[in-house]
């Protein structure tokens, strides 16, 4: 089946550094990946997508990079803040393209 | 902004009872989704929706009934609660399967 998982499970970064949270998938065929910021005590929220006709998207603080010969995701927070402090999932969407993958998650630590 | 609530944050049951877990969003989605999150498990797919009436299992459908009645109601429905569905229940709905709008969340313990 398909598998979505996380390098490291906790990440600890200084406040104003560059965070890079990896995601490796196993599906070559998924055409869709997602990042999800959860908040202690809240449900996860969006942060940005890609489709694999793409390498890399921008949003506001975050890149997402997309590299499908390796089967690898990452998520790019620059200038990290305390607010930044989440656990964030990748996820893929499946081949029949009706459901989302979930990797177990990587809590970021925003040290002051 | 999509808003999808949950009727209850945090909810205690006994093994055995019959659990209704509601979840309602606000944005005319045709798909509706429920999750269970376990620590190290992070985000399973119980069952999704998308359309009224009509529903499909996730990974982990097995416990567990859904019902939808209505396009902006979906709800999650354990027969005979059991210890080892104690965990975080997440409701999401989305337009078109891929962005998910995610609820606060349930907690359910069941003793």
């Amino acid at each position: 089946g398909e598998s979505v998982g996380l390098h490291l499970p906790t990440l600890s970064v200084q406040e104003g550094d560059n965070s890079i949270i990896n995601c490796a998938y196993s599906n070559s065929a998924s055409d869709y990946f997602i990042w999800y910021k959860q908040e202690s005590g809240k449900g996860p929220q969006f942060i940005i997508d890609i489709r694999s006709n793409m390498d890399k998207r921008q949003g506001q603080r975050v890149t997402v990079l997309l590299n499908k010969t390796v089967k690898h995701l990452s998520l790019q927070i620059a200038a990290t803040q305390p607010g930044d402090s989440a656990v964030y999932f990748c996820a893929e969407m499946n081949n029949a393209g009706n459901m989302l993958t979930f990797g177990g998650g990587t809590r970021l630590m925003v040290k002051p | 902004d999509v808003k999808v609530t949950q009727s209850s944050r945090y909810l205690v049951k006994r093994t055995g009872e019959k659990v209704f877990l509601e979840c309602v969003q606000d944005m005319d989605h045709e798909n509706m989704f429920w999750y269970r999150q376990d620590p190290g498990l992070g985000l399973r797919l119980i069952y999704f929706s998308y359309d009224v009436k009509m529903k499909e299992k996730g990974d982990i459908p097995e416990g567990y009934s859904v019902s939808r009645e209505k396009k902006e109601r979906f709800s999650l429905i354990l027969e005979s609660a059991s210890t080892n569905q104690t965990s975080m229940y997440l409701c999401a709905s989305s337009e078109d399967r891929t962005k998910q709008y995610f609820g606060p969340g349930t907690r359910l313990t069941v003793t």
